[in-house]
């Protein structure tokens, strides 16, 4: 089973300006969530998808932040303008719907490393 | 709310030592509970999980972890570390459907 694909693996950008990240989920899987991975610290949910709809934006700040999942299966996440405590990795990760799918956890990208300088 | 407090940032072990690494959870109800690793330059895989039944759980590598509801704990173990097992370590819990939330890991270093 091929597993969650992100892209690009690093990107630096200068602040002020905007980049994008690229998620595409396990096949099948219904549920998808954006993690911000802060050096020194464990991953932060920033948002999720249940296939096309937001299920929880709670924690994305909004002002810059956006996301989309407009057909239910790949998504893109999107800073715009960037500051320097964006740095992080960007984690895409998926699940089914389904019990016995949940009880796997979630399946991890290899995530995006973004640099603002 | 649901929150993760893992005791130790840094461990650093020499090869054959057992290792422990606390994980506390701060949830009133029914939770899961996961650990996973991160070798690096590799993405988050899980390790071993915990949602009911059996408190003892054994998971991938020889690891395993005891989930003692009383002290709203789930301590990661292994009786003999390997250098291979250099790596960053996340506990994380969820509750029914909610997203998982994880501790701030801890970075353990295996001396050969």
């Amino acid at each position: 089973e091929a597993g969650v694909a992100q892209s690009p693996r690093y990107k630096i950008i200068e602040k002020r300006q905007s980049v994008a990240f690229w998620c595409n989920p396990i096949s099948g899987h219904a549920t998808l969530y954006w993690y911000q991975q802060i050096l020194g610290q464990g991953p932060k949910l920033l948002i999720q998808f249940q296939n096309n709809g937001v299920v929880d934006d709670s924690q994305l700040p909004k002002d810059r932040f956006s996301a989309e999942r407009l057909k239910g299966v790949d998504s893109t996440l999107k800073i715009q303008p960037a500051k320097l405590e964006d740095s992080a990795v960007y984690l895409c990760a998926s699940t089914g719907i389904r019990d016995r799918d949940r009880n796997y956890g979630y399946t991890f990208g290899s995530g995006t490393r973004l640099t603002v300088v | 709310a649901q929150s993760v407090s893992q005791h130790n940032h840094h461990v650093i072990l020499s090869e054959a030592a057992s290792l422990e690494l606390g994980c506390n959870y701060s949830y009133g109800g029914t939770v899961n509970l996961f650990w996973y690793v991160q070798y690096p330059g590799q993405h988050l895989q899980l390790l071993l999980k915990y949602f009911s039944g059996d408190p003892l759980v054994k998971g991938i590598k020889g690891f395993e972890a005891e989930f003692i509801k009383s002290k709203f704990s789930f301590n990661l173990r292994k009786p003999s570390v390997q250098w291979s097992d250099t790596a960053e370590y996340f506990c994380a819990v969820s509750s029914g459907y909610s997203t998982l939330t994880f501790g701030k890991g801890t970075m353990l270093l295996v001396s050969p």
